[in-house]
């Protein structure tokens, strides 16, 4: 029982270019998050997906695109990378009675 | 005023020294309240949730006061371990969106 999985741990890009981070889980539950962390920054909400079929902008959506492809599997595309968007990326997962959230391991990406 | 708020510390205590924190939140409608621990540089993890009651989970008691809108995390007999971010977690009723403050640091020393 993995949980939140995240594809991949680690990633480099040049600017401009292209990539989709992944996230799986395994505990059905219904909602699924985006977040990005940056030092001294705390964390802020990308995009969201309440439920299979639904997808809504979070605190910071631009330059970011999200696919809710199945229940299980929630991907966040970054079109053109910019510099501005190196951070590390969690993905998170909600349900239950008191809708606590479950959070991947984490990419970190680097945008030069 | 920001929604959630903590001291960022960090709070710097000796092995075995109880320690504790508060956060305060602005929207009195809330009605789900967690702590979660960050360690460096991975993702955050549930500590627990916190009733209205209050509860305890070892050697961690948690608290809500929502007159005053805070709650606390008490930690009893800390340990070298338990030195991370602890984050304050705020989610009103039928949202899907919680909000995270922005972590009060522990440092645990010998």
């Amino acid at each position: 029982n993995a949980g939140v999985t995240q594809t991949p741990k680690f990633q480099v890009l040049k600017t401009g270019q292209s990539m989709t981070l992944q996230c799986a889980q395994d505990m059905n539950h219904n909602s699924m998050y985006w977040y990005r962390q940056d030092p001294g920054m705390g964390l802020r909400l990308i995009y969201y997906s309440a439920s299979e079929g639904t997808t809504d902008k979070g605190e910071v959506p631009n330059g970011y695109n999200v696919s809710r492809l199945n229940k299980r599997e929630f991907s966040l595309r970054l079109e053109s990378a910019a510099p501005s968007q190196t951070s590390v990326y969690f993905c998170a997962i909600a349900g239950g009675h008191s809708y606590e959230q479950y959070f991947g391991p984490g990419t970190r990406l680097t945008v030069t | 005023r920001k929604e959630v708020e903590q001291d960022p510390g960090p709070f710097n205590v000796p092995e075995g020294a109880t320690v504790a924190f508060n956060c305060t939140y602005s929207n009195s409608a809330s009605q789900s309240f967690f702590w979660y621990r960050q360690d460096c540089r991975k993702e955050p993890k549930l500590l627990m949730s916190v009733y209205s009651s209050g509860n305890e989970d070892g050697r961690f008691t948690a608290q809500l006061n929502r007159a005053s809108q805070y709650i606390s995390l008490l930690i009893r007999d800390s340990k070298l371990s338990d030195s991370a971010t602890y984050l304050c977690v705020v989610k009103g009723g039928g949202s899907y969106i919680p909000t995270f403050g922005r972590g009060t640091s522990l440092i645990v020393h010998p």
